[in-house]
């Protein structure tokens, strides 16, 4: 089975842009989660979408939205870019949420925002 | 107190030893545990999955559950320098969000 994808890879932005990230879930995975990665604070936890709708939001500002669609792949986008915004994003994948549950992550998309 | 708590290292230790990585919990994320495995520059990769208190194997790892303590492990047995990684453990509160600890950066020396 092909794992999850992420498009694009990497990513040049400057403050004020807005970017749109896609995840492509591994084939009959429903869930699709997102995470921040940075070297302050972490892996943090965006958001969850399941069957088109969003069940978990983590502690970002409304800049950073997302959407899944009908085929499970799912968007996140980021409005008005701020520097601090520069991250890598990870998208997970993972057939439902039972306790034993697992996801699997993407190879990421590395944003730089100048 | 964090959600997941995690000692950032980094933990060295000489190849062939037992790596032994720790993780400590709160009420919130008690449902169930997961060691991922992080090279440089790369994406988390899961190692072992726990949810049920006790030792779980697989392989040269082992994963260690103590709901009393709020306390889960990774042992890594014969350590090889290809393990030399950072380790997160996350913690999951419910549904599909996990809280990642801070990871612990392993290095294995030859």
């Amino acid at each position: 089975k092909a794992g999850v994808t992420q498009t694009p890879r990497y990513l040049i932005k400057t403050r004020g842009q807005q970017v749109t990230l896609s995840c492509s879930p591994i084939s009959g995975h429903r869930s699709v989660s997102w995470y921040q990665q940075t070297p302050g604070q972490g892996l943090q936890f965006l958001f969850e979408y399941f069957s088109e709708t969003q069940r978990n939001k983590g502690n970002f500002p409304g800049r950073f939205s997302g959407r899944q669609f009908s085929n499970s792949r799912s968007e996140m986008n980021v409005s008005t870019l701020e520097l601090g915004d520069s991250a890598l994003y990870l998208c997970a994948s993972s057939i439902s949420d039972a306790v034993q549950e697992t996801q699997y992550f993407g190879p990421g998309t590395r944003l730089l925002v100048l | 107190q964090k959600e997941v708590e995690q000692n950032s290292g980094p933990l060295s230790v000489p190849e062939g030893a037992i790596a032994s990585l720790n993780c400590t919990y709160s009420d919130r994320v008690s449902q169930s545990f997961f060691w991922y495995r992080q090279y440089s520059g790369k994406s988390p990769e899961l190692i072992m999955s726990i949810y049920s208190n006790g030792d779980k194997e697989d392989g040269r790892f082992t994963a260690q559950l103590n709901k009393a303590s709020q306390y889960v492990s990774l042992l890594i047995r014969d350590s090889q320098p290809s393990d030399s990684a950072t380790y997160l453990c996350a913690g999951r509160p419910g549904g599909n969000k996990l809280v990642f600890g801070a990871g612990t950066i392993l290095r294995v020396k030859s």
